[in-house]
């Protein structure tokens, strides 16, 4: 299995929007709308953002927004914040229990 | 609160076998969920290992199926990762995590622990 693709950097001002791409197949994005979104800041653990495509986690600011179309997941925060500035994982089940991750994507808050 | 922490050797020798242990609090692993292991080399991405049901049902990535096993032990509500014939390439920060099979995701993650292969 192919790790699903992402943008390696994204980057915007704060109060700005920022959306990152998840590019997988047809039997894994394009197959199931299970698609996660994680964030990690340095040294820290990856922390749910995102989980069946859409839905956010108790906790999880409203800002943060997933959606899919075909083989492409995407990520989009609104209303950025210096705390925003972080890595983003997206991850996807690819059947028969089996995940993928994405390549991961550089946030900066200019 | 659900609470996860690895533990374990954190320098391990080429050709013998990783082990690592989770103990899990603030909720018991029989009730219910899957348990795993996803790990991350320094400055690389995320990479999902397996998976086990308190059952004891387990599902593996296909990368690794020939050298992995992961346990558990509802006693000490805890499960664990043995690697076996590791290399420079196994080098990784390794995350416990509790996976939630109806919605494919992994909602909880332990702190994370770092296990360097050398010799």
């Amino acid at each position: 299995q192919s790790a699903l693709t992402q943008p390696p950097s994204a980057s915007g001002s704060p109060g700005q929007s920022v959306t990152i791409s998840c590019t997988g197949t047809s039997s894994d994005v394009g197959n199931y709308n299970y698609v996660s979104w994680y964030q990690q800041h340095p040294g820290k653990a990856p922390k749910l953002m995102i989980f069946e495509v859409t839905k956010r986690p108790s906790g999880v600011p409203d800002r943060f927004s997933g959606s899919k179309s075909g083989n492409t997941a995407s990520l989009t925060v609104s209303g950025l914040q210096a705390e925003d500035e972080a890595d983003y994982y997206c991850s996807s089940y690819a059947g028969s229990n089996n995940y993928v991750f994405g390549t991961g994507t550089k946030v900066t808050v200019l | 609160q659900v609470q996860l922490q690895e533990s374990g050797p954190g320098l391990v020798k080429p050709s013998e076998t990783l082990s690592l242990t989770c103990t899990v609090s603030g909720f018991s692993i029989s009730s219910g969920f899957y348990w795993g292991w996803i790990r991350q080399p320094p400055g690389k991405g995320l990479e999902w290992i397996g998976i086990i049901y308190y059952s004891g049902r387990t599902y593996y990535n296909p990368s690794f199926k020939s050298r992995v096993t992961v346990s558990v032990d509802t006693s000490k509500n805890q499960f664990s990762l043995e690697l076996s014939s590791v290399t420079a390439a196994d080098t990784a920060v390794y995350y416990c995590v509790r996976s939630v099979s109806r919605s494919e995701t992994f909602d909880y993650w332990g702190q994370g622990t770092l296990v360097t292969v050398s010799s």
